[in-house]
């Protein structure tokens, strides 16, 4: 069965410390699609970043970075130097090849304190 | 910006009453997906339309349907209200039959308010 997990329901850092978001998925299929998105409160989704099963190659743009290992089936996302403005739910999500939904992780609130 | 954008923003309803949320998808994205996000949790698939046909459907019973219409916009209908339907409705699109193989981008959503 398809999860995704995010332990840490919220987190707070003083701006420009540098935090990491945990993630943590289950899935039978071998094909599959690792997603991490922002909610800002406005509420609208915003898309940060898309990996798939075969591309274990880790991620560095700008500020944000993701690390993925297949072998402990994390998909982590750091912020380095965080700003104000990164305040947000994260949601990382998991979609399957053989699937049409994605299936999202609770989420993870993050508030940086000037 | 996405190019995705929802309609109403906001909605007070009734228990037992019917309602439609509106989506309009970016230009050439044959595919809709809807989501139900309740107060503190992530979204949650509700079904997805490709070319105006369902195209895969969540955990969610027959009273929530939806339409996809030729010019990119799509509704959500839920009928006979429950307390329990107050959430956050968002609806995604992507440019073809998505799978996880596409990346689906989310309008601003409606927030329903069931009493």
């Amino acid at each position: 069965a398809q999860k995704v997990t995010q332990a840490q329901t919220e987190i707070s850092v003083v701006e420009k410390e540098d935090v990491t978001l945990d993630c943590v998925y289950e899935t039978r299929d071998t094909t599959y699609y690792l997603f991490w998105y922002k909610q800002p409160p406005s509420g609208e989704l915003v898309f940060l970043i898309r990996r798939n099963s075969f591309d274990e190659q880790n991620e560095i743009s700008g500020r944000y970075s993701w690390n993925f290992q297949k072998s402990t089936s994390s998909f982590n996302f750091t912020i380095t130097a965080s700003q104000v403005v990164d305040s947000a739910v994260y949601f990382c999500a998991l979609s399957e090849r053989r699937d049409d939904k994605i299936i999202f992780g609770k989420g993870t609130r993050l508030h940086i304190l000037p | 910006e996405t190019g995705v954008t929802q309609s109403p923003t906001h909605l007070i309803k009734t228990r037992g009453q019917q309602v439609t949320l509106r989506c309009s998808s970016q230009s050439g994205h044959n595919t809709v997906s809807w989501y139900q996000q309740a107060l503190g949790q992530g979204p949650q698939f509700i079904f997805q339309y490709y070319r105006e046909e369902e195209n895969g459907r969540g955990n969610f019973p027959p009273r929530f349907s939806g339409l996809q219409f030729p010019n990119y916009s799509s509704e959500l209908n839920v009928n006979a209200l429950e307390l329990d339907d107050s959430a956050l409705y968002l609806c995604a699109s992507s440019p073809g039959l998505a799978g996880g193989q596409e990346t689906q981008y989310f309008g601003p959503g409606t927030r329903l308010l069931v009493l």
